[in-house]
């Protein structure tokens, strides 16, 4: 079975401190995302990655960065976190195509960030 | 800017009947439609698709309509059982980028 692994389910982090996210996907996926979900707000796109060593801003990457070393490994970094950073993180990855033709978004179970 | 939007936070439907849930999209370059269902704290999981030149795709219970004149999309759950309560998300995607709609959370009550 693919997977998509988070290595934290749940975190609590204290403000200022950094926090790292760690995702991690076994179905040789040359794209991977974050996103995070907020109440009302849905999904949001923080970054993503096409390729090793290459990332791309998505619509709030303000306050993160992003490390992508290894094609199976992308990692999410929160600098400085802030109480407003407090949300449900989503990594994901896709194939450039698949043999049904969509483009299918494959996500972890996601991790639970507890910014006080 | 939302470019895919589900104007239901929340829809209640009794066991058997059918489920509508609907999305709307702004950017006619899309080529993809998905929907995504998610249960509490879980990631969330692929459940149907259709190409923007497609009009309908089915699976089993779930059958998505396209009607790209009006920029909407649906998705139909026949019939509903308990076990579909969850938030469902519409997506669109162009060029390997995905943007999702906030979520509609479907109470299907037995």
């Amino acid at each position: 079975d693919v997977k998509v692994t988070q290595s934290s389910r749940y975190l609590v982090k204290r403000t200022g401190e950094k926090v790292f996210l760690e995702c991690v996907q076994d179905m040789d996926h040359e794209n991977m995302f974050w996103y995070r979900q907020d109440p009302g707000l849905g999904l949001r796109l923080i970054y993503f990655s096409y390729d090793v060593k290459m990332k791309e801003k998505g619509d709030i990457p303000e306050g993160y960065s992003v490390s992508r070393e290894k094609k199976e490994r992308f990692s999410l970094i929160l600098e400085s976190a802030s109480t407003n950073q407090t949300s449900m993180y989503l990594c994901a990855s896709s194939s450039l195509l698949t043999q049904a033709g969509a483009n299918v978004l494959t996500f972890g179970a996601g991790s639970r960030l507890t910014v006080l | 800017d939302q470019q895919v939007k589900q104007n239901s936070p929340s829809l209640s439907v009794q066991e058997g009947r059918i489920s509508i849930l609907n999305c709307d999209y702004t950017n006619s370059m899309f080529d993809y439609f998905l929907w995504y269902k998610k249960y509490p704290a879980e990631g969330p999981t692929f459940l149907i698709s259709i190409s923007s030149i497609k009009d309908k795709n089915e699976d089993g219970r779930f059958t998505v309509f396209l009607n790209k004149s009006a920029k909407h999309l649906s998705l139909h759950i026949v019939p509903s059982q308990p076990g579909d309560s969850a938030v469902y998300f519409c997506a669109a995607s162009a060029r390997n980028q995905f943007y999702f709609g906030t979520g509609t959370s479907l109470t299907v009550i037995p």
